[in-house]
C-alpha cells in the first residue's frame, strides 16, 4: 500500500520547538516532493511548504507567514521527511499532515495523505 | 482569510444537484493553474476528489464533476447522497510558488 505516516506530535509550550516526521512507503519516496499542510480544529487547510526531490536539489518553498520559523528537510535513505518548527505559538495548534503530489497530473494534486499528527501549543 | 474563496456552506436534499464555487485571481486560477478538489469527512484526512479541473481519480463516482472558467473553479455533485455530507476544499497554485487552498465548504444533506 502507498502510504504516508506522520509522527512526533504532542504538547509543547509556547516558544518551544518540535520536529515532526513523515515516513513514506509503497512508492519511490526519493522521486516525490513532500508537502506539509496543517488544519486547526474546525478550520480549513493551510499549506505550510514543500521539499522537492533530489533531481530538483531538494529545494524548499514555504508559506510566507511561516517562513523563518518552519523548516522542511528529508532523508531519502530512510524514506522520511521532517518538519522542524521553532518559536511555536498557540495559533500553531493544529493537525499536521504530510502529503505527496500525484505523479504526472499537474500542479500539486495531493493523492496520498497521512492521517495527521496533532500539535498542541499550550502552557 | 483564504486566497481562494468558497461559500462556507451549501445544502441539498438527496437526489439533488449542488455546486460549490471557488474564486481565485489572476495570480492563481486565472494564471492558468489547475484547480483540484478534496473531500474531507469528519476526523479524516482530505481525499482527492477532482484533479486538473475536471478529472476524477480512480474510484471517485461520476456523480462528482469539476470545471474551470477564468479565475474560478466549480465542483458539482449530482444525485446527492447522505454520504456526501462532508467538507470540500478547492486548491490551486499561485505564481508566488505557493500552494493555495480555499476556506472550505460544508455540505449538508438535508
Amino acid at each position: 500500500d502507498v502510504q504516508l505516516v506522520e509522527s512526533g506530535g504532542g504538547l509543547v509550550q509556547p516558544g518551544g520547538s518540535l520536529r515532526l516526521s513523515c515516513t513514506g512507503s509503497g512508492f519511490t519516496f526519493e522521486d516525490s516532493p513532500i508537502h506539509w499542510v496543517r488544519q486547526a480544529s474546525g478550520k480549513g487547510l493551510e499549506w505550510i511548504g514543500r521539499i522537492r526531490n533530489k533531481l530538483n536539489n531538494h529545494a524548499t518553498n514555504y508559506s510566507e507567514p511561516l517562513r523563518g520559523r518552519f523548516t522542511i528537510s528529508r532523508d531519502d535513505s530512510k524514506n522520511m521527511a521532517y518538519l522542524e518548527m521553532n518559536s511555536l505559538k498557540t495559533e500553531d495548534t493544529a493537525v499536521y499532515y504530510c502529503t505527496r503530489p500525484a505523479p504526472g497530473i499537474g500542479y500539486d494534486a495531493f493523492d496520498i495523505w497521512g492521517r495527521g499528527t496533532l500539535i498542541t501549543v499550550s502552557s | 482569510q483564504s486566497v481562494l474563496t468558497q461559500p462556507p456552506s451549501v445544502s441539498g436534499v438527496p437526489g439533488q444537484r449542488v455546486t460549490i464555487s471557488c474564486t481565485g485571481s489572476s495570480s492563481n486560477i486565472g494564471a492558468d493553474y489547475d484547480v483540484h478538489w478534496y473531500q474531507q469527512l469528519p476526523g479524516t484526512a482530505p481525499k482527492l476528489l477532482i484533479y486538473a479541473n475536471s478529472y476524477r481519480p480512480s474510484g471517485v463516482p461520476d456523480r462528482f464533476s469539476g470545471s474551470k472558467s477564468g479565475t474560478s473553479g466549480s465542483l458539482a455533485i449530482t444525485g446527492l447522497q447522505a454520504e456526501d455530507e462532508a467538507d470540500y476544499y478547492c486548491q490551486s497554485y499561485d505564481s508566488s510558488l505557493s500552494v493555495v487552498f480555499g476556506g472550505g465548504t460544508k455540505l449538508t444533506v438535508l
